[in-house]
């Protein structure tokens, strides 16, 4: 399974758009890169995922670079309510999912 | 629009006492899984389930048990409580319609303290 980076902490302004990225330079053909977040002590929240095409949803969008070894998560107006955990996972099709550390996004008024 | 519901939310026990923790969703997913989470750190997967009546080992299960009698409902069970499983517990479904890359829902987690 391909390893992710990520930082461990970032800053946003509320109101501008968070981009937060994600190193896997081990990535194998047939990992999709995940996204999902954590709002202090909840369940962990899907965002979005992708195989190699750039992808969009109501939450957020998913940059995966053409060489595939990272991407970037960017929500495009952030809240207060985004703050958040972020975690990134690049996951074989059909194995299980290894979730590591993961980014802290701290939303700023 | 329940999706994965965790029973209990929170429980402390003693050490040595047993306990069964209950997962239930409502997604008709095939997929079920059962994940700890200690502080600072991310989600481990204990045990998972590929569907009825079947279960499998994941990255930390010793400790404990699992059974899925019901496609909707998946049990972790400890048998003898240690301090170390004191942990936040999540459950997650997944679908296999559309293919193997469907994303996992989670439950809010049921918190376990251990004295």
């Amino acid at each position: 399974d391909a390893k992710t980076t990520q930082p461990t902490s970032m800053d946003c302004a509320e109101g501008r758009a968070a981009n937060l990225p994600c190193n896997h330079s081990t990535i194998s053909g047939n990992e999709y890169v995940y996204w999902y977040r954590q709002i202090h002590s909840q369940g962990p929240q899907y965002i979005i995922h992708g195989l190699k095409n750039n992808e969009t949803n109501e939450m957020a969008s998913l940059i995966i670079t053409e060489d595939r070894k990272s991407s970037t998560l960017i929500l495009p107006h952030a809240t207060l309510r985004d703050t958040a955990v972020y975690y990134c996972i690049a996951r074989p099709y059909g194995q299980n999912f290894v979730f590591g550390p993961g980014t802290r996004l701290s939303v700023l008024p | 629009n329940a999706g994965v519901t965790q029973t209990p939310k929170f429980r402390v026990l003693k050490t040595g006492q047993s306990m069964t923790l209950l997962c239930a969703q409502d997604m008709n997913h095939e997929y079920m899984y059962w994940y700890r989470q200690d502080p600072g750190m991310g989600l481990r997967l204990i045990h998972y389930s590929v569907g009825e009546g079947t279960t499998a080992k994941g990255e930390v299960p010793d400790g404990y048990n699992v059974s899925r009698l019901k496609k909707q409902n998946f049990l972790l069970g400890l048998e003898s409580a240690a301090p170390s499983q004191t942990s936040v517990y999540f459950c997650a479904s997944s679908s296999v319609t559309g293919g193997y890359n469907q994303p996992q829902h989670f439950g809010d987690g049921t918190r376990l303290s251990i004295l």
